[in-house]
């Protein structure tokens, strides 16, 4: 049983359309990211929230932390092929543990 | 700017081989750890450090040795491979990991692996 379940799994979706991305769970967590993750490469950082019901915005790509530090979203507007990738949320428990979502796999066709 | 760098990228053993993934980072970071990536599983922490001489284990250790003698190296080892450690490594590292420090994870490129 994973501890952070994200969904969809997988999302095909033509240029230009607006998408959103969910990561949940029933425990509860001091901090979540979202991380990117390219074929062939490491996951790179995207954001990290602390605060219940906190909102952070990078470009088109709007993060949301639930209010009771739970769970997680990850909208994107008018999507563009180079956010093609692999999404990892991850989040920490404790001082030195931090647990990584299921993934969603994103394609965005041209 | 080498970051952390893994080696090696690619590497196919056979039942009951041993190996070392290497991983090495110049950026003076305290924290260093390994996850290991299955399809539909993400990543899961193998073993993780928080300093030279200090090391812990993640959800899944059983399989892997880790050993921490300086800041800069983090190796991992698989002392008799089994076919169930076919996936992709990575080595990950952060300037420290606390409660109060929601430190950026730092990658390496991943260790390609297939036990056969």
């Amino acid at each position: 049983t994973q501890l952070l379940e994200q969904s969809p799994q997988f999302l095909s979706i033509q240029e230009g359309e607006n998408l959103t991305v969910y990561c949940n769970s029933s425990s509860v967590f001091s901090s979540l990211q979202w991380y990117r993750q390219e074929p062939g490469e490491g996951p790179v950082l995207l954001v990290t929230v602390v605060t219940g019901g906190e909102v952070k915005k990078l470009k088109r790509l709007t993060f949301q932390f639930g209010d009771a530090r739970k769970d997680s979203s990850l909208h994107i507007t008018a999507a563009q092929p180079g956010d093609t990738g692999l999404y990892l949320c991850a989040g920490q428990i404790g001082a030195n543990n931090l647990f990584f979502g299921t993934g969603t796999r994103l394609t965005v066709i041209p | 700017n080498a970051g952390v760098t893994q080696t090696p990228k690619f590497q196919v053993l056979k039942t009951g081989q041993s190996m070392t993934l290497q991983c090495a980072q110049d950026m003076n970071h305290e924290y260093m750890s390994w996850y290991r990536q299955d399809p539909g599983m993400g990543l899961r922490l193998i073993h993780y450090s928080v300093g030279a001489g200090i090391t812990d284990q993640g959800e899944v250790p059983n399989g892997y040795n880790v050993s921490r003698s300086t800041t800069e190296d983090f190796p991992l080892r698989l002392l008799s491979a089994a076919p169930s450690q076919t996936s992709v490594y990575f080595c990950a590292s952060s300037y420290s990991w606390t409660n109060a420090n929601t430190g950026e994870l730092f990658f390496g490129e991943g260790s390609r692996l297939t036990v056969l």
